[in-house]
This record gives structure tokens, C-alpha cells and sequence, in this order.
């Protein structure tokens, strides 16, 4: 079955930190690929998507995400982290397989806390 | 915009009944999927519903159906609740059923005693 790993459950950062958040998926086909944030008391929002082309994508708030195939990876970073992006990050894969389209298949989150 | 949203917010019910949440997209969004929200876990997928046809369906009991109305709008519907069905119940929504990212309404927290 497909599933999606998240390493970290909880990290804390000062300010001006850099953030890096890793996401691996099982799935040998072809994927959607997905991180969304969930601020305190708000609705999941989308973050940033790949569907194809250049492997290295670029969300809002400054966030980017790389694709990289051969590990099945698609890390979450940013070169310096706000107080405001204290939140929880889930990453998502949608694999289309035996000519139905798939659905979201969530990590378990990783919870981030930002030290002003 | 109106965005995705669902009623009610919160939601107390005993072992054995069973409850409807309801869900509306965002206007023009055709496709709704439904997920499910254990405290500490990432959302799991229970249903999705595009043009009002089931098409696809998580690995959840028979008790978990769900509907699709003319207007794009759903209900999820549990029956014989169990206390393990306490979570918070997401409805998420997109143009289309493939290759389109979704958008989250604020859920349904539903609590069984």
C-alpha cells in the first residue's frame, strides 16, 4: 500500500533558522506531490505542488520543495524561518493507479514551533 | 470567495447513533473528498465524489457512506458510532477529480461519549 513518512514529529528553530522537512513516499508510479500547513486554528492550506517538470518547486511564504525520483523524496525548506510559520506541516502524495484516480495519502505531520 | 465549508463545526453524539456532516464546495469545484482526522495523525481518506458518482472509496467499515448532490454539495454519513470514530472530519474540495489540488474546509469535530 502506499504510504507517506514524515521523519520529524516535532522541530523548534529560532528565528532566522533554516528549515529543512522530510518527506518520503512508496510508490513506484507516477505522483502528485503535495505540502500543506495547517496554522493554529485554521484550515489545511495548500503550500506548494508538483505535477511535473522542474523538479525544484517554489511555494508561498517563501517555502520551496524538491523532487528528487530516485529517493521517492520531496523535502520541505525555507533558508529562514519566521515566528509566524509555527504551524503543522503534512505532506501528500495523489498516485493515479489501475486507471482510477487515487486520492490524497497524508503524512502523520511534523509539527514546527518557531522561537521569536 | 466562500471557500470550502461544512456544518456543523462540533458535534457530541453517544455509541450507537449515527450523524450526517454536510459539506459545500467551492463554487465550481465538481469533485469533494472526505477525510478523516485522528488527533495526532495526518487526514485519511475516506470517499471521493466527482459529477455526483463514488470514485473512490477508503478503507473504512460499510458503516461510512456518503453522497454527492445535484448542486456539488455532500454529506458524509456514519452509522452505529463508535467511540473510534471521534475525530475531527474534513471535506475538501477541487475542480476535478484528478490532478487538481484540493482545498480544505475547517471540519467537523465529532466527539462520541
Amino acid at each position: 500500500a502506499q504510504s507517506v513518512s514524515q521523519h520529524n514529529h516535532h522541530v523548534i528553530l529560532s528565528e532566522a533558522a533554516s528549515l529543512e522537512l522530510g518527506c518520503n513516499y512508496s510508490y513506484g508510479g507516477t505522483v502528485n506531490l503535495f505540502w500543506y500547513v495547517q496554522y493554529p486554528g485554521q484550515h489545511l492550506q495548500l503550500l506548494l505542488k508538483y505535477f511535473s517538470g522542474d523538479p525544484l518547486v517554489k511555494g508561498i511564504k517563501g517555502f520551496e520543495a524538491e523532487f528528487i525520483k530516485s529517493k521517492f523524496s520531496f523535502n520541505l525548506r525555507k533558508p529562514s524561518v519566521q515566528w509566524s510559520d509555527t504551524a503543522e506541516y503534512f505532506c501528500a502524495v495523489n498516485a493515479n493507479y489501475g486507471g482510477s484516480q487515487g486520492n490524497l495519502i497524508f503524512g502523520k505531520g511534523t509539527k514546527l514551533s518557531v522561537k521569536p | 470567495d466562500a471557500g470550502v465549508t461544512q456544518s456543523p463545526t462540533h458535534l457530541i453524539k453517544t455509541r450507537g447513533q449515527h450523524v450526517t456532516l454536510r459539506c459545500s464546495p467551492i463554487s465550481g469545484h465538481k469533485s469533494v473528498s472526505w477525510y478523516q482526522q485522528v488527533l495526532g495523525q495526518g487526514p485519511q481518506f475516506i470517499f471521493q465524489y466527482y459529477e455526483k458518482e463514488e470514485r473512490g472509496r477508503g478503507n473504512f467499515p460499510d458503516r461510512f457512506s456518503a453522497r454527492q448532490f445535484p448542486n456539488y454539495s455532500s454529506e458524509l454519513n456514519v452509522n452505529a458510532l463508535l467511540l473510534g470514530d471521534s475525530a475531527l472530519y474534513l471535506c475538501a474540495s477541487s475542480f476535478r477529480g484528478t490532478n487538481q489540488p484540493q482545498h480544505f474546509g475547517d471540519g467537523t469535530r465529532l466527539s462520541i461519549l
